[in-house]
């Protein structure tokens, strides 16, 4: 059974830092590896998503990273800003995207003004 | 541009009571699928569905029941309430079993069992 971690569970730093939240597997053998955001009270949005294939995909600020050879993903935010503030998850698509996501229990970030 | 819409977004039930959680996106998308979100134990999921007329079972189907008599609609029922299903519930889509296609999800449904 697939299992995600996310270190660290909770993260505060002032604006303006570069900063990596880290995200481990346990199976190998996923399709993808997607990692979404969380306001609070609020649904998950769809942040980048990384295929089997890829090593890495970028957005704006945003970079995922993929190593399935070590179970390993990273999501690194460029220029932190107070908007940035949410929790972060991750998760691992297995199954050829039929059987659902896996998912990590997230790392809450602030960024402090 | 609607996206995924879930109803109601709070709801509280007596023990025993059954329900039904409406799920409905717009964007023509084939899977489907339910999860729940509770403290400590991030989200799991529930039941999902590759397209109209076929559904399966995820890691914590016991309790719920599901249908897709068409492609927009995907609702989760609760058949006989239990404090154990007091949780957040999400409603998700994307295209169907493409490993490149990221899923949508609604704002979720709260819901306390009493």
């Amino acid at each position: 059974k697939q299992e995600v971690t996310q270190i660290p569970a909770a993260l505060s730093v002032p604006e303006g830092e570069n900063l990596v939240l880290n995200c481990s597997f346990t199976d190998s053998a996923i399709y993808n590896l997607q990692w979404f955001r969380q306001d609070p009270g609020k649904g998950l949005t769809s942040l980048l998503l990384i295929q089997s294939s890829q090593r890495e995909q970028t957005s704006g600020r945003l970079n995922a990273s993929l190593d399935k050879s070590s179970g390993r993903s990273t999501l690194y935010i460029a220029a932190s800003q107070p908007g940035d503030s949410a929790t972060y998850l991750c998760a691992a698509g297995d199954g050829g995207g039929a059987d659902g996501l896996t998912f990590g229990k997230g790392t809450h970030l602030i960024i402090q003004p | 541009n609607a996206g995924v819409t879930q109803t109601p977004k709070f709801q509280v039930l007596k023990t025993g009571q059954s329900m039904t959680l409406q799920c409905a996106q717009d964007m023509n998308h084939e899977y489907m699928s339910w999860y729940r979100q509770d403290p400590g134990m991030g989200l799991r999921l529930i039941h999902y569905s590759v397209g109209a007329g076929i559904t399966d079972q995820g890691e914590v189907p016991n309790g719920y029941n599901v249908s897709r008599s068409t492609t927009e609609d995907f609702p989760l029922r609760l058949l006989s309430a239990a404090p154990s299903q007091t949780s957040v519930y999400f409603c998700a889509s994307s295209y169907s079993g493409q490993d490149g296609q990221p899923q949508h999800f609604g704002d979720g449904t709260r819901l306390s069992i009493l």
